[in-house]
């Protein structure tokens, strides 16, 4: 079955990096896009972009541009999802999300755990 | 961006009754070469992750009771719950993938009455 494998929660300072992981397994990872969503505490689902695990290629949000990396490793099925510069407003739930075969634009069938990252000096 | 506006935010319905859920998209998410609705509803809870619903604007996702139904198109779109069941609470979101950013909207909270 297909699973979603999330890194475990973060406390970061203001203006560190995170790194989050996302372990794919049950399916062929470079067959289907992987997009990442979060969420701050109480408010609703903001997307960040999508990286394609076959290519490496990526899109982003623009208002995530300058600070976020999404990156994958193919040989253990992990995708990664880097944000720099942290703010106290990055603090949120993370979640990858992986979408339909071969094809960006497509509803997020299965979803992670989720991983909370803080922000706080 | 497109945006997308629910209405209501919030909602209460008796158990057994029908829930209605709105969402507007500021514009067509109606992709003309293929005549889909680049649109899905997630259901939320507590301490979870998002839930698909419905894409393509009235698919549903394999193992979704039936009483859920999506329907609309082009920036019009709605989510029903037929029967309230207890364990329909939630927050509901819609969502386009017409074009990015993708983006959602604000939810509705679903309680029973």
């Amino acid at each position: 079955q297909v699973q979603l494998v999330q890194s475990g929660a973060e406390v970061k300072k203001p203006g560190a990096s995170v790194k989050v992981s996302c372990k794919a397994s049950g399916y062929t990872f470079t067959g289907y896009y992987m997009h990442w969503v979060r969420q701050a505490p109480g408010q609703g689902l903001e997307w960040m972009g999508w990286i394609n695990p076959n290519s490496g290629g990526t899109d982003y949000a623009q208002k995530f541009q300058d600070r976020v990396a999404m990156t994958r490793d193919t040989s253990i099925s992990t995708a990664y999802m880097e944000l720099s510069r942290l703010r106290s407003d990055d603090t949120a739930v993370y979640y990858c999300a992986r979408g339909a075969p071969g094809i960006a634009a497509a509803p997020s069938h299965y979803w992670g755990q989720g991983t909370l990252v803080t922000v706080s000096s | 961006d497109i945006v997308m506006t629910q209405s209501p935010d919030s909602l209460a319905v008796s158990l057994g009754e029908r829930a209605t859920i709105n969402c507007m998209s500021s514009q067509s998410v109606l992709y003309n070469s293929n005549n889909k609705n680049y649109v899905s509803w997630y259901q939320q809870k507590p301490g979870q992750p998002p839930k698909l619903l419905i894409y393509w604007a009235s698919t549903r996702e394999s193992g979704v009771p039936d009483r859920f139904s999506g329907s609309g198109s082009g920036t019009d779109f709605t989510l029903t719950i037929s029967s309230l069941q207890a364990e329909d609470v939630a927050v509901y979101y819609c969502q386009q993938y017409y074009s990015t950013p993708w983006t959602f909207g604000q939810g509705t909270k679903v309680e029973i009455k």
